[in-house]
């Protein structure tokens, strides 16, 4: 069973802080990683992928993958109370047909 | 350009009945999947389709199905209800191909089962 893991939180950080979010998968075969954010009552919307090791960034969102360590992570910077919503972590199980695999989602509140 | 549209968005079934939930994709996207959300369990795989053939199945029994018509629409059903299918049903649709399937999620259906 191909599994998708993340620290469930609450994630608590003052806001300007930085938050940091971290995910471990178990298939070393996966190629693809998202990280999706959900706001309590809303549907999952993406906001990074990645596909290569080493670090994306965009805006104040940087995702980063280590695919020897079969760990990734996102970095928000200058994190916001807008920010407050819970982080899913996605990982393509390509064989057989796309399935995207999703960890438990951590919660992340940044207070004002 | 529309989004994902699921139907309906709220609906109460009583333990033995059976519902269908709809979703529209996205014009241009051939692949739907479904997930079941519930707080327990979060984000768990229901199936995929593309060119109306399942391509891959989660680990539910055997009452929850699907099908996907020719233009890319889908629908689940879930027969002889059960308390413990109450949840959120998430259809998600995307382009195929490498690097391109990022799910854009509808706004999910709510199924209570009383």
């Amino acid at each position: 069973q191909k599994e998708v893991e993340q620290n469930s939180g609450p994630l608590s950080v003052p806001e300007g802080a930085i938050a940091s979010l971290n995910c471990t998968y178990s298939d070393r075969g996966s190629q693809s990683f998202f990280w999706y954010r959900q706001y309590s009552g809303k549907s999952p919307e993406l906001i990074m992928s990645i596909y290569s090791n080493g670090d994306k960034e965009d805006g104040r969102f940087t995702a980063q993958l280590n695919k020897a360590s079969q760990y990734v992570s996102l970095l928000i910077r200058d994190s916001q109370p807008s920010d407050s919503a819970t982080y899913l972590c996605a990982v393509n199980d390509e064989a057989g047909g796309f399935k995207t695999i999703f960890g438990a989602g951590t919660r992340l509140f940044v207070k004002a | 350009k529309a989004g994902v549209t699921q139907t309906p968005r709220y609906l109460i079934k009583t333990r033995g009945q059976q519902v269908t939930l709809s979703c529209s994709p996205i014009s241009g996207h051939r692949s739907v999947s479904w997930y079941q959300q519930t707080p327990g369990q979060g984000l768990q795989f229901l199936f995929e389709y593309f060119s109306e053939t399942q391509r891959n199945k989660g680990n539910f029994p055997g009452r929850f199905s699907g099908r996907q018509f020719s233009n890319s629409r889908s629908e689940m059903n879930v027969s002889t209800l059960e308390l413990g299918d109450s949840a959120l049903y998430l259809c998600a649709s995307s382009l195929m191909g490498v690097g391109a399937n990022v799910l854009t999620f509808g706004a999910g259906s709510r199924l209570t089962v009383l």
